[in-house]
């Protein structure tokens, strides 16, 4: 089965500091995409970034970046001078199979930046 | 902004009666997504179209159904409402052909009491 797995239920972090998500999942895949989404108080479902698995850079967005280690099958997010709108449910994502359209989400962290 | 929108945004139903959700979309984008919140369990796929009259299940199928009779609208039935159903429902499209990203509507909270 492919699964997503995110061990922090929820985390703290005082403004401007910098915190770390964890995701790990499991694929037989070579080649697949992953994505951080952002559920913020609103409810809406925000892409915060994405990793090609082939490229071995992490992909970066503003202060947002990501740690993907392919061979232990981790991609952790991490928010740099964290901000008080990063407060939010943090949900790693995956395509499971290749050619497969669905995605698989974790189970979410909850995010709160602390003033 | 992906224009998708969910109709209605909040309902309140009683238990044994049929509830439909509404998806719309404004780019005819192929492929559209119902998935369901609920806490401890993120997000989970109730059932997903690639086009019209075309639909599978997902991991959470069972007491729903779906329709698609055009490209921009993705219906969601649930036939006999039940208050395990109660939950946050969104609809997402797919956008990029390549990394299967998904953009998402603002959900639609159901209450079946």
């Amino acid at each position: 089965a492919q699964t997503v797995t995110q061990s922090q239920p929820e985390m703290s972090v005082q403004e401007a500091e910098t915190v770390t998500l964890s995701c790990t999942y499991d694929t037989s895949e070579s080649n697949y995409y992953l994505f951080w989404y952002k559920q913020p108080p609103s409810r809406q479902m925000i892409l915060v970034i994405r990793q090609e698995a082939y490229k071995q850079q992490n992909a970066t967005e503003n202060r947002f970046s990501v740690n993907f280690q392919k061979a232990a099958k981790s991609f952790s997010l991490k928010i740099s001078d964290s901000q008080l709108g990063d407060t939010a449910m943090y949900f790693c994502a995956f395509p499971p199979q290749g050619g497969s359209e669905k995605l698989v989400f974790g189970k979410g962290t909850k995010l709160t930046v602390n003033p | 902004d992906a224009g998708i929108t969910q109709s209605p945004r909040h309902k309140v139903t009683e238990t044994g009666t049929p509830v439909t959700l509404r998806c719309h979309q404004t780019e005819n984008h192929r492929y559209m997504y119902w998935y369901r919140q609920d806490p401890g369990h993120g997000l989970r796929l109730i059932h997903y179209s690639y086009g019209v009259k075309d639909t599978d299940k997902g991991e959470v199928s069972d007491g729903y159904s779906v329709s698609r009779s055009k490209t921009e609208d993705f219906l969601l039935t649930l036939e006999s409402a039940t208050s395990s159903q109660t939950s946050v429902y969104f609809c997402a499209i797919k956008i990029r052909g390549d990394s299967y990203e998904q953009y998402f509507g603002p959900g639609t909270r159901l209450t079946v009491t």
